[in-house]
C-alpha cells in the first residue's frame, strides 16, 4: 500500500464527452504528479504540483487537459471533449521518503470509445 | 533517440534463473536511478533506487549503474513466478524546483514453474 488512492479505478466514455479522475495521497505530500500510461510504454510526465503550485506542465497537457490540487492535498484531472487517443492509464505519483523517488497510485485506466 | 532506451522483451526465463534488465540513457544529468516493477493493471511499485556509480543489493535484487556508460541494469537471482511483470527503468535530473523523471518502456517479464 503506497497511501495513494485513485478513483475511478476504470472510467468508459463516449468520445466528446468529460471525464475527472482524483488523486488522495493518504499523508501529505508536498509533490504530486500526474502521468499518462499507455500499452507497452511507461509512464509519460503530465503535470507537476508542489503543495497547491501547479509548476509544470507537459506538451502532452493539451489545453483540453486541466489539473487542480485546491489545498494542497488531493488532485484531480479533468479531460475535456475526450478523444480516442486520450484512452490510456492515469497515474499518480508523490513524492517518497527516499530522495528524489516516488510513490505511484493504482491508476485510473480510461477507454474512450 | 530516445531520452531513456530499454531492453524491449519480452523475456521468458524458468523459475531459478538469472535475470538482467538493461537500461541505457543519454542525458548525463541524470542523478537518481530507479527500478519500478509493476503488475498487470496496477500502478509501478518502487524496487530500488540508487544515487552513485556502483552496485546495490536488496535481497535477490541488485541494482548496478555505470554513468560513465550511461547504463543501468538490474539483475533478479532466484527467479521467481511472482517476479512475472513489468519493469520499468527510472531517472531523475534536476529541474527548476523539482525533478525531471523519465521512464523507460518496460521490459515484460514472465518467470515459468
Amino acid at each position: 500500500d503506497t497511501g495513494v488512492s485513485q478513483d475511478p479505478r476504470h472510467k468508459i466514455t463516449k468520445r466528446g464527452q468529460n471525464v475527472t479522475f482524483r488523486c488522495d495521497p493518504i499523508s501529505e505530500h508536498n509533490r504530486l504528479y500526474w502521468y499518462r500510461q499507455t500499452l507497452g510504454q511507461g509512464p509519460e510526465f503530465l503535470t507537476y504540483f508542489q503543495n497547491e503550485a501547479q509548476l509544470e506542465k507537459s506538451r502532452l497537457l493539451s489545453d483540453r487537459f486541466s489539473a487542480e490540487r485546491p489545498k494542497g492535498s488531493f488532485s484531480t484531472l479533468e479531460i475535456q471533449r475526450t478523444e480516442q487517443g486520450d484512452s490510456a492509464m492515469y497515474l499518480c505519483a508523490v513524492d517518497s521518503s527516499l530522495p528524489e523517488t516516488q510513490y505511484f497510485g493504482p491508476g485510473t485506466r480510461l477507454l474512450v470509445l | 533517440q530516445k531520452e531513456v532506451e530499454q531492453d524491449p522483451g519480452p523475456l521468458s526465463v524458468p523459475e531459478g534463473a538469472i535475470v538482467s534488465l538493461n537500461c541505457t540513457y543519454s542525458n548525463s544529468a541524470f542523478q537518481y536511478f530507479m527500478w519500478y516493477r509493476q503488475y498487470s493493471r496496477k500502478g509501478p511499485e518502487l524496487l530500488m533506487y540508487t544515487y552513485s556509480s556502483g552496485n546495490k543489493e536488496d535481497g535477490r535484487f541488485t541494482a548496478q549503474v555505470d554513468k560513465s556508460s550511461k547504463y543501468i541494469s538490474l539483475f533478479i537471482r532466484d527467479s521467481q513466478p511472482s517476479d512475472s511483470a513489468t519493469y520499468l527503468c527510472a531517472m531523475s535530473a534536476p529541474f527548476g524546483d523539482g525533478q525531471n523523471f523519465v521512464f523507460g518502456p518496460g521490459t515484460r517479464l514472465s518467470v515459468l514453474p
